[in-house]
């Protein structure tokens, strides 16, 4: 069946603008999971949707970074005002609900690159 | 919120087995001990999960010791399509802010 799905695979922008990054998770999981992956680095763990709701948004990096989900399945992450620094691989991660005991399944990644 | 330390890396040859060891001294009662692989440009893929003791599945073996404390995923006869960064991940009950550290990059040379 369908993976996770992220668009775009590749965004190019330049610093100051901002960026909408898009994850489409499995059908059916609730559990949906933002990450970043710096070069040559580990996961850094951003934020995570239960449904809908987001109950800890204090992964986020900065004010500059917001995420939503509607309708339990969708989610965006939106990066106002880029910066060189927010240059990464974005990682969204769905799994059958929130729970350690679930495997959390991956997109590809979205390559991030502020210039 | 449990640490892990392991090897940043490891080189092996085709058919050996490796073993990465992942020590993680202040584990909580309820975490769980999962492993994750991460091949170049692609997103991680979960290997193998355990609480204690052993766990063996198509792919790997696990291999918990009584204090938890430590955990030894293990790859019988590796292949150069091994070759990938292994992610060794503490999941706590409640435990949002998952943390896979900097994981072990593992090399099989033919």
């Amino acid at each position: 069946g369908a993976g996770v799905s992220q668009s775009p695979s590749n965004k190019v922008t330049e610093k100051g603008k901002d960026v909408e990054l898009r994850c489409d998770p499995i059908s059916g999981h609730t559990a949906l999971y933002w990450y970043r992956q710096s070069l040559g680095q580990g996961l850094e763990f951003l934020i995570y949707f239960q449904g809908n709701s987001a109950p800890d948004k204090s992964g986020l990096p900065s004010d500059r970074f917001s995420a939503e989900r509607t309708g339990g399945s969708v989610s965006t992450l939106t990066i106002q005002r880029t910066q060189q620094e927010d240059s990464a691989v974005y990682l969204c991660a769905s799994s059958l609900a929130y729970d350690r005991t679930y495997e959390q399944y991956f997109g590809p990644g979205t390559r991030l690159t502020v210039t | 919120l449990a640490k892990t330390t392991q090897p940043i890396s490891m080189d092996s040859y085709e058919g050996q087995e490796v073993n990465i060891t992942c020590s993680h001294n202040n584990i909580a009662t309820n975490d769980y001990i999962t492993w994750y692989q991460q091949f170049p440009s692609q997103g991680p893929r979960f290997i193998i999960q355990g609480y204690k003791t052993k766990v063996t599945n198509e792919v790997a073996s696990l291999f918990i010791p009584a204090d938890r404390k430590s955990s030894t995923l293990s790859l019988p006869r590796v292949s150069l399509s091994d070759t990938a960064v292994y992610y060794c991940l503490v999941e706590g009950s409640g435990d949002y802010k998952l943390s896979f550290g900097a994981g072990t990059t593992v090399t099989v040379r033919a």
